[in-house]
């Protein structure tokens, strides 16, 4: 069974501050790695996405994130965060020809000023 | 990207009633459409496969009596949560994969039901 984990539940940075997001994950496969941003009245959107290829992907909005698979991650970074970046984050796994995700519980990112 | 509604965006009931709640994906097709319920500083919880013309299927655990699923048309699935119960309440999400093997996934924003 696939599976992750967000080991951080809220994080608090400020404004111009770099961002990293943990997300490690379970599976016995190659995986489909996803992260998605989820803002208030809004449906999830994808922030970017890994299937294969170069470890380090660049996704919308100024993110990135790189797929180890030694270390079972997939960490979400972006070098210099805006206000309008406070929002819920998931990481999701999913599967080869299965469109089925399964997501984190999810990291709160709040911005300071 | 394409887009997901999900109607109504809110809803509140009295304990005992049901609720529809629709999904749509607005400009494609999707054959098989997915819900999920999300709990308060929780993560999505897959609840069950939508797939049009055909029953849905269940993930383990899910009442499958109580959230009924009705895939009609290749743009509308609809959840109906019958004989809700304020532990009913909670947010529902939607989502569709655009076609083919690696296709994105699309969410809707959601209906919040609170049954009191």
């Amino acid at each position: 069974a696939q599976s992750v984990t967000q080991p951080d539940i809220h994080i608090t940075v400020s404004e111009g501050a770099s961002l990293e997001l943990r997300c490690n994950y379970s599976y016995g496969a190659t995986p489909y790695l996803f992260w998605y941003v989820q803002s208030p009245g809004q449906g999830l959107q994808l922030l970017l996405k890994y299937f294969s290829g170069d470890t380090l992907v660049q996704g919308i909005k100024g993110f990135e994130a790189e797929f180890k698979r030694s270390q079972s991650s997939f960490n979400l970074r972006k070098p210099s965060v805006h206000w309008s970046d406070a929002a819920e984050y998931f990481c999701a796994v999913g599967a080869v020809n299965d469109y089925k995700l399964s997501f984190g519980a999810g990291t709160t990112v709040t911005v300071r000023a | 990207g394409a887009v997901v509604s999900q109607h109504p965006s809110w809803v509140i009931c009295k304990s005992g009633t049901s609720v529809k709640i629709e999904c749509r994906s607005l400009d494609f097709q999707a054959t098989t459409m997915f819900w999920y319920r999300q709990f308060p500083k929780q993560s999505l919880m897959l609840m069950a496969t939508s797939n049009e013309g055909s029953k849905a299927t269940y993930e383990q655990g899910v009442e499958k009596d109580k959230f009924l699923i009705n895939h009609a048309s290749l743009t509308l699935s609809t959840l109906t949560v019958t004989s809700a119960h304020p532990e009913d309440s909670s947010f529902y999400i939607c989502s569709a994969p655009t076609s083919g093997r690696f296709g994105e996934q699309f969410f809707g924003p959601g209906t919040r039901l609170t049954v009191l």
